[in-house]
């Protein structure tokens, strides 16, 4: 079966663009969720997403927005790129979400660079 | 505030030798995570744990509820377990429901 999966890969932007960033879980998961990693640092919690719905939110500003799709893909989009929003964006699915925890499969990740 | 706090950041060792990160996290989580990340990015998941003791070849990850503390041991360490190893918690409160991540040991197991 195929593990999780994200693209791009590697992305360059400049300042004040936009970019989307995707997603596809594990089959038969139905939660996504998305992280960011500044070199150096642990991930930050984003977005997670649960049949379609948003379940939680981390501290980032609204210029960061998600969505999940019917099969369970996900973009997550950034706005108004700026230098700090250079990061590794990881990807994790697993099969529910809630107060349970449930075991996260891990993306290889996007870095986005921003110029 | 939710935290999770990792120890050492960095720890190089000889092959062969007995390996243990430390992990502390404040009151409230529904479960500890183990995960494993080499150079690159990509992000393996270890060891998901609410209680006791869980053992993977030579892993093994145990927690104590009461002191609010994990641990990851490595036996027989070897160069091939070179790698940053994060600790998160995913809290079972109110709020958004992503992993609280420690900030990673880089772990370097020398020849």
């Amino acid at each position: 079966d195929a593990g999780v999966t994200q693209s791009p890969t590697h992305l360059i932007k400049t300042r004040g663009q936009q970019v989307t960033l995707r997603c596809s879980p594990i089959s038969g998961h139905k939660s996504v969720s998305w992280y960011q990693q500044v070199l150096g640092q642990g991930p930050q919690f984003i977005f997670q997403y649960y049949e379609k719905e948003e379940r939680g939110r981390g501290n980032f500003p609204d210029r960061f927005s998600a969505r999940q799709f019917p099969n369970y893909s996900s973009e997550l989009n950034v706005n108004a790129l700026l230098l700090g929003d250079s990061a590794l964006y990881l990807c994790a699915s697993s099969l529910g979400a809630g107060k349970l925890s449930y075991e996260q499969y891990f993306g290889p990740g996007t870095r986005l660079t921003v110029t | 505030k939710n935290e999770v706090e990792q120890s050492p950041q960095n720890l190089t060792a000889q092959e062969g030798e007995f390996i243990t990160i430390n992990c502390s996290y404040s009151v409230g989580i529904s479960a500890l995570h183990w995960l494993q990340q080499h150079p690159g990015g990509g992000i393996v998941s270890l060891f998901m744990l609410s209680s006791g003791k869980k053992k993977h070849g030579r892993l093994i990850a145990t927690i104590n509820i009461q002191e609010k503390h994990s641990s990851l041991h490595i036996t027989a360490s070897h160069p091939r377990d070179s790698a940053v190893y994060i600790c998160a918690a995913m809290y079972s409160g109110g709020g958004a429901d992503g992993l609280t991540f420690g900030k990673g040991t880089h772990l370097i197991i020398q020849p």
